[in-house]
């Protein structure tokens, strides 16, 4: 099955900066690569998601890239601010049932 | 539109006793799906419905875990007997169908102790 790797497993930035989150999968025929965020005690969200016909997708301060031949996408946010503190969850998946295997998380630290 | 309900938020149990999760998806959201959430990783599939069917139950542990979705609503999941590598948070989500245009819709989940 589908085996998906996200790094780093920590990350504190200071307010105002960027944070970068990377994945890597095994399945070369995954096409759907989404990203959830989770706040502390709280459901996971959709934040933003990607296709492999897709290599690149911007929401306000949010961003994703996508690299089909090295298999590897990743979640940019510039301007962090304290609310983006939380869990981030990669995640990849394919057709027919768009099963999801998601990645251990990425637990983002804003320091104000 | 209302999210996705589960019930109970939390439940401590000892080991070898049984414990069962209810979840009532967004209303008309045909596909179900039960996640595993232990401490510090990612949610696990355990098992996905479409409508009333079984799509996937491979991750599912059968000699312990059951769940159903008989009327293809609201869905229940068992566990009998708990082992304390059970504990973790139960994640219920629903989505209209299973293509990738029908995002996952979280519930907030039941967190499971066992002693």
């Amino acid at each position: 099955g589908e085996n998906v790797e996200q790094h780093p497993s920590t990350l504190s930035v200071q307010e105002g900066d960027s944070a970068v989150i990377k994945c890597t999968y095994s399945d070369s025929a995954s096409n759907y690569f989404p990203w959830y965020k989770q706040e502390l005690g709280k459901r996971p969200q959709l934040i933003i998601d990607i296709r492999s016909n897709v290599g690149e997708k911007k929401d306000q301060r949010i961003a994703v890239t996508l690299n089909k031949t090295a298999k590897h996408f990743s979640l940019h946010i510039t301007e962090t601010q304290p609310e983006d503190s939380a869990v981030y969850f990669c995640a990849a998946s394919k057709g027919p049932d768009y099963k999801l295997s998601f990645g251990a998380g990425t637990t983002v630290t804003v320091r104000a | 539109e209302a999210g996705v309900a589960q019930s109970p938020r939390y439940k401590i149990i000892e080991k070898r006793q049984s414990v069962a999760f209810w979840c009532n998806p967004i209303s008309g959201h045909a596909t179900l799906y039960w996640y595993q959430q232990i401490l510090g990783q990612g949610p696990k599939l355990l098992i996905q419905f479409q409508n009333n069917g079984v799509v996937d139950d491979s991750q599912l542990p059968k000699d312990r875990f059951s769940a159903e979705r008989l009327k293809g609503v609201d869905s229940t999941l068992k566990i009998q007997p708990a082992k304390l590598e059970d504990s973790a948070v139960y994640l219920c989500a629903s989505s209209l169908s299973q293509g990738a245009d029908s995002p996952l819709h979280f519930g907030n989940g039941t967190r499971l102790t066992v002693t």
